[in-house]
């Protein structure tokens, strides 16, 4: 089983500031390497798939970068709707297998 | 978009079955990978299963003896059952859509239950 670890857990930030999330799989995830934002009682958001993809919608100031077991979540300049949970995700191609990280806290300095 | 509406009872007592199912509305449930995936209150999410190609299963290995995952292609609906729960089956539960390559990733959510298991 891939284990993601996420650091750090929480990061305090002020708005306008660049957040800088890291995952770490215990093995290779090749890029199958996603990115979610959560905020309190909603369902997980879409931001990066596979390793560097924006999903539709997402503004440019999300990036990510990384492949193999090193992955990189950049929020380039926080706005005040930025402050939330973020996890991530890899998924085996065969057979699929999905695992979370156990998220990074982003909240307001 | 496709939404997902999932829909199950909110309180399931302790050693009893759960059963959930997800209405996938404005698309075909076919051809791409279907999950359930839970969050406990206050905790990180956890990956359940996936049904695909109409029928194709896979599980996570911790609840694989507890877990059946099905779907219904006349209803489009795809389902969960988790049987002998405890308190730590206690979680929001979501379905959601995983469209295969080149996403290989969660694009759309379903709104959660929330299952509380509790006598």
């Amino acid at each position: 089983e891939i284990v993601l670890t996420q650091s750090p857990a929480t990061l305090s930030l002020s708005p306008g500031e660049r957040a800088t999330l890291s995952c770490r799989a215990s093995q290779s995830v090749r890029s199958y390497l996603a990115w979610y934002q959560q905020k309190p009682g909603q369902p997980p958001r879409l931001l990066i798939f596979d390793a560097s993809n924006r999903a539709t919608g997402i503004p440019a100031r999300f990036s990510g970068s990384g492949s193999g077991t090193d992955f990189t979540l950049t929020i380039s300049s926080l706005e005040p709707e930025d402050f939330a949970v973020y996890y991530c995700q890899q998924r085996s191609n065969w057979p699929p297998v999905s695992t979370f990280g156990p998220g990074t806290k982003v909240d307001i300095k | 978009q496709v939404p997902l509406q999932g829909s199950g009872p909110g309180l399931v007592k302790p050693s009893e079955t759960l059963s959930l199912t997800c209405t996938v509305s404005g698309g075909s449930i076919s051809s791409v990978y279907w999950s359930w995936i839970r969050q406990p209150p206050g905790k990180g999410l956890e990956w359940i299963g996936y049904i695909y190609n109409s029928g194709n299963i896979n599980y996570n290995p911790s609840l694989k003896s507890r877990v059946t995952i099905s779907v219904d292609t006349s209803t489009n609906q795809f389902s969960l059952k988790l049987s002998s729960l405890t308190a730590a089956d206690t979680a929001v539960y979501y379905c959601a859509r995983d469209p295969g390559a080149p996403v290989h990733a969660f694009d759309i959510w379903g709104q959660g239950t929330m299952v509380t298991v509790s006598s």
